[in-house]
């Protein structure tokens, strides 16, 4: 079965600075997608960014990347520029790749709050 | 641009009671699944469904559970017997099973509370 790790409960930030949130998982395998997901308060689920494993090239959306080492089995997701807005539970979540309909597996999830 | 919906946003039902929680997927999208997450703990899988049956449930996903397709549009999450710890968010979502598809596009959630 596949876990996903998020070892960070909270963090903060300060606004306009970076900050960088951690995603370890452990599967046995060889190709699936990867998934930072952002929840707000108004707790609906907002798709931030997406990797495909068989991808080298990290993803980027605007100001968000991620840092992905699949040796190491670590998805990290970095946010730049922070803004108040970006604060929200973010999840990291898992998905194999294979035909057919196969569901995500989350993190339990780090609260970010952006300090103005 | 297309988007999940569910209603209603909250349900208030007395313990014993039976609710049917409500999604339009996205029109183009062939997988759907239902998710749950009790308050300030990780997103949950309950069921996906595909062609009109049940692809994979999880163990949450008991005999008091189940759901349907009724017709071309709505995705339904019934509980038979609702008790005090199915009080959670109840998000249903939907993936194009195209190539290259490959994301899942969520409601903004169901907010059930047993009383």
């Amino acid at each position: 079965a596949q876990t996903v790790t998020q070892s960070q409960p909270e963090m903060s930030v300060q606004e306009a600075e970076t900050v960088t949130l951690s995603c370890t998982y452990d599967t046995s395998e060889n190709n699936y997608y990867l998934f930072w997901y952002k929840q707000p308060p108004s707790r609906q689920m907002i798709l931030v960014i997406r990797q495909e494993a068989y991808k080298q090239q990290n993803a980027t959306e605007n100001r968000f990347s991620v840092n992905f080492q699949k040796a190491a089995k670590s998805f990290s997701l970095k946010i730049s520029d922070s803004q108040l807005g970006d604060t929200a539970m973010y999840f990291c979540a898992f998905m194999k790749q294979r035909s057919g309909n196969t569901p995500l597996v989350f993190g339990k999830g780090t609260r970010l709050s952006v300090i103005a | 641009e297309p988007e999940v919906t569910q209603t209603p946003s909250h349900q208030v039902t007395q313990m014993g009671q039976e609710v049917i929680l409500r999604c339009v997927p996205i029109s183009n999208h062939l997988y759907f699944y239902w998710y749950r997450q009790i308050l300030g703990q990780k997103v949950e899988f309950l069921v996906s469904f595909y062609n009109n049956e049940i692809s994979e449930k999880s163990e949450i996903f008991d005999d008091q559970f189940s759901v349907e397709r009724p017709d071309g549009s709505n995705f339904t999450l019934k509980i038979r017997s609702t008790k005090l710890e199915d009080s959670a968010m109840y998000f249903c979502a939907s993936r194009d099973p195209g190539q290259g598809q490959f994301e899942a596009f969520f409601g903004q959630g169901t907010r059930l509370t047993v009383v």
